[in-house]
């Protein structure tokens, strides 16, 4: 079993929708969780970071973390074409080793 | 801005080939990461440094060696490249002591092994 799991998808939606992105994992030594975003050809980029259970809003964007599930989700509101790209749920304890999920491809149709 | 910059965006080697990719940072971070990524695994690590001629295995070390003899400059080999090494490598660094172990990766190099 995979430490951090992530359904890849894809993921089509209409521009303007809400992209609802979610891993789940297995070490409970996990505290700091992040997405990155990847678009194509690029490396990853920082997207979102917590280190606690419940949400955190930047923007369109809201992370959710729930420790006592295992499980994390990333919330894209009123999604646009730009959103278009892959998206990595990555963790660590607390060393600076990140774990990370397999990525799930977003599309926006405009 | 944090520039993390790989020496290739794109390489293809011959089965047996030696084969160097560079990494260079420019923001004096500690870590420095090789990663590879292949559809439906995700990112797995390959090699961390976290100091000068410090090194240490990540997840999948087999196949390949790193070198780091400057801060800014971590270097993945593959000693004899094979056509299961053909992947998008990352390069990444952070901080050593970064509370949000954010890390900063380059645009990746695609090697294909033929």
């Amino acid at each position: 079993q995979k430490e951090v799991e992530q359904d890849p998808g894809p993921l089509s939606v209409p521009e303007g929708a809400i992209v609802s992105l979610n891993c789940t994992y297995s070490n409970s030594a996990f505290q700091y969780f992040m997405w990155y975003r990847q678009y194509s050809r690029k490396g990853p980029e920082l997207l979102m970071y917590t280190y606690s259970s419940g949400n955190k809003e930047d923007g369109r964007f809201t992370a959710q973390v729930d420790k006592s599930s295992k499980y994390i989700s990333l919330f894209i509101r009123d999604s646009q074409p730009s959103d278009s790209a892959t998206y990595l749920c990555a963790m660590c304890s607390n060393d600076y080793k990140l774990s990370f999920g397999a990525g799930t491809t977003v599309t926006v149709r405009a | 801005d944090v520039k993390v910059t790989q020496s290739s965006r794109y390489l293809v080697k011959r089965t047996g080939e030696k084969v160097f990719l560079e990494c260079v940072q420019d923001m004096d971070h500690e870590n420095m990461f090789w990663y590879r990524q292949d559809p439906g695994l995700g990112l797995r690590l390959i090699y961390f440094s976290y100091d000068v001629k410090m090194k240490e295995k990540g997840d999948i070390p087999e196949g390949y060696s790193v070198s780091r003899e400057k801060k800014e400059r971590f270097s993945l080999i593959l000693e004899s490249a094979s056509t299961n090494q053909t992947s998008m490598y990352l390069c990444a660094s952070s901080f050593g002591a970064s509370r949000h172990n954010e890390q900063f990766f380059g645009p990746g190099t695609r090697l294909t092994v033929l």
